[in-house]
């Protein structure tokens, strides 16, 4: 039982490249979260989904799309990366009937 | 405006010394979480507080919800190298109709040997 994990683990990206972030969990949770941390910011939620086929947005979402195709996955793409996209990204899940999320270990993105 | 104060944002302190840090809001909460996130990780849940006044305990770590149910506090006792991390409270707050979770920015505890 893997949990959540997160691919890849670092990475670097020229301005104007694009790029795909992937999250896999495999508890059968219906709800799945893509965060991204800053400095003195906390967690900041990008986008989210309450279950397969379905994504909504969250407090940040500009400049990143996402899809659901499996339940099991929850992709984040940036289509055009800027420098104030450079930040660790987090992506979560968690059960319908429970309220603990269950974050991966993180993507941490450079952007330059 | 945060939703969620935490605070202090940074403490260092030497191994088996006390601390407290503190979440403060002025709204109010049905529940609080707490969270620890330890370098290169993601954040692990460590509890849930549900009831005005209510104390819980994890081993050293004391988590007590306030009374009107808008603040918390973590107390370590006997503060140990492996609680360095980053303590993250968070709630559930309806922000466009749906229900989400909201974290603070967290306190960056340092414990030295």
């Amino acid at each position: 039982n893997a949990g959540v994990t997160q691919t890849p683990k670092f990475r670097v990206l020229k301005t104007g490249q694009s790029m795909t972030l992937l999250c896999a969990q495999d508890m059968n949770h219906e709800y799945m979260y893509w965060y991204r941390q800053d400095p003195g910011m906390g967690l900041r939620l990008i986008h989210y989904s309450v279950g397969e086929g379905t994504t909504a947005k969250g407090e940040v979402p500009d400049g990143y799309n996402v899809s659901r195709l499996k339940k099991q996955n929850f992709l984040l793409g940036l289509e055009s990366a800027a420098p104030s996209q450079t930040s660790v990204y987090f992506c979560a899940s968690r059960d319908s009937g429970n309220y603990e999320q269950y974050f991966g270990p993180g993507t941490r993105l450079t952007v330059t | 405006t945060q939703l969620l104060e935490q605070s202090p944002q940074f403490l260092s302190i030497q191994e088996g010394e006390n601390l407290t840090v503190y979440c403060n809001s002025s709204s109010v909460f049905s529940s609080l979480q707490w969270y620890r996130q330890e370098p290169g990780e993601g954040p692990v849940l460590l509890v849930t507080v549900v009831t005005g006044g209510e104390v819980k305990k994890l081993k050293r770590l004391t988590f007590q919800f306030g009374d009107a149910r808008k603040d918390s506090s973590l107390h370590i006792t006997a503060a140990q190298p492996g609680d360095t991390g980053l303590y993250l409270c968070a709630v559930r707050s309806i922000i466009q109709g749906a229900q989400k979770l909201v974290f603070g920015q967290g306190t960056r505890l340092t414990i030295n040997p």
